[in-house]
């Protein structure tokens, strides 16, 4: 079956721009998790949703960034006003419910010039 | 923050050599540790994963790991490596039960594998 999809691929965007990226994760799964990993920092938890519960946003390192979950599936994290830190391959996982094994999209390169 | 350490950045192994990957968790109760591998442009795969019961655990692919409660670790091993297995291995613990499953990873040890 379709395993976690994120769209772009790539993006490359210019310091101070807003960036959008997607998330379609695996039908039927319930929890939904973003990561960033960067060279300097390695693999981070950035947000958690759970069904349509509230959002845990303790790992969203400012608060230029944001997510969303439409209808318990697709999510969008947001980052405003890009810095060059920012620069990194953003990470989408999802799995069945919360306790269970996490299956990761292909990333999101994103370059910040 | 329950995290854990991967003490190795680097392993060169002859192709058919076995293999030991290295890692140490800090937490005080039994921790949720997991093995993920990433090959070059590919996303992570759970190699296995530890919860609770048997220490030795099996994955994918041949590899398994041992939880060693005495030792803080949960090393990762394979008896016979192939080529196939280059790429970057995380070691990850859950690192807080209010963000659901949410992982903390090492900082990866990458393999290379010689002919």
């Amino acid at each position: 079956g379709a395993g976690v999809s994120q769209s772009p691929s790539n993006k490359v965007t210019e310091k101070g721009k807003d960036v959008e990226l997607r998330c379609d994760p695996i039908s039927g799964h319930t929890a939904l998790y973003w990561y960033r990993q960067s060279l300097g920092q390695g693999l981070e938890f950035l947000i958690y949703f759970q069904g349509n519960s509230a959002p845990d946003k303790s790992g969203l390192p400012s608060d230029r960034f944001s997510a969303e979950r439409t209808g318990g599936s697709v999510s969008t994290l947001t980052i405003q006003r890009t810095q060059q830190e920012d620069s990194a391959v953003y990470l989408c996982a999802s799995s069945l419910d919360r306790e269970d094994t996490q299956y990761f999209g292909p990333g999101t390169r994103l370059t910040v010039l | 923050a329950q995290s854990v350490t991967q003490p190795d950045i680097h392993i060169t192994v002859s192709e058919g050599a076995s293999l030991e990957l290295r890692c140490n968790y800090s937490y005080g109760a039994t921790p949720y540790l997991f093995w993920y591998v990433q090959s070059p442009g590919q996303g992570l795969q759970l190699l296995l994963k530890y919860f609770s019961g048997d220490t030795l655990v099996q994955g994918i692919k041949g590899f398994e790991a041992e939880f060693k409660r005495s030792q803080s670790s949960f090393n990762l091993r394979k008896p016979s490596v192939h080529w196939s297995d280059a790429a970057e291995y995380f070691c990850a613990v859950v690192s807080n039960s209010n963000s659901g499953y949410a992982l903390n990873f090492g900082k990866g040890t990458s393999l290379l594998v010689t002919p």
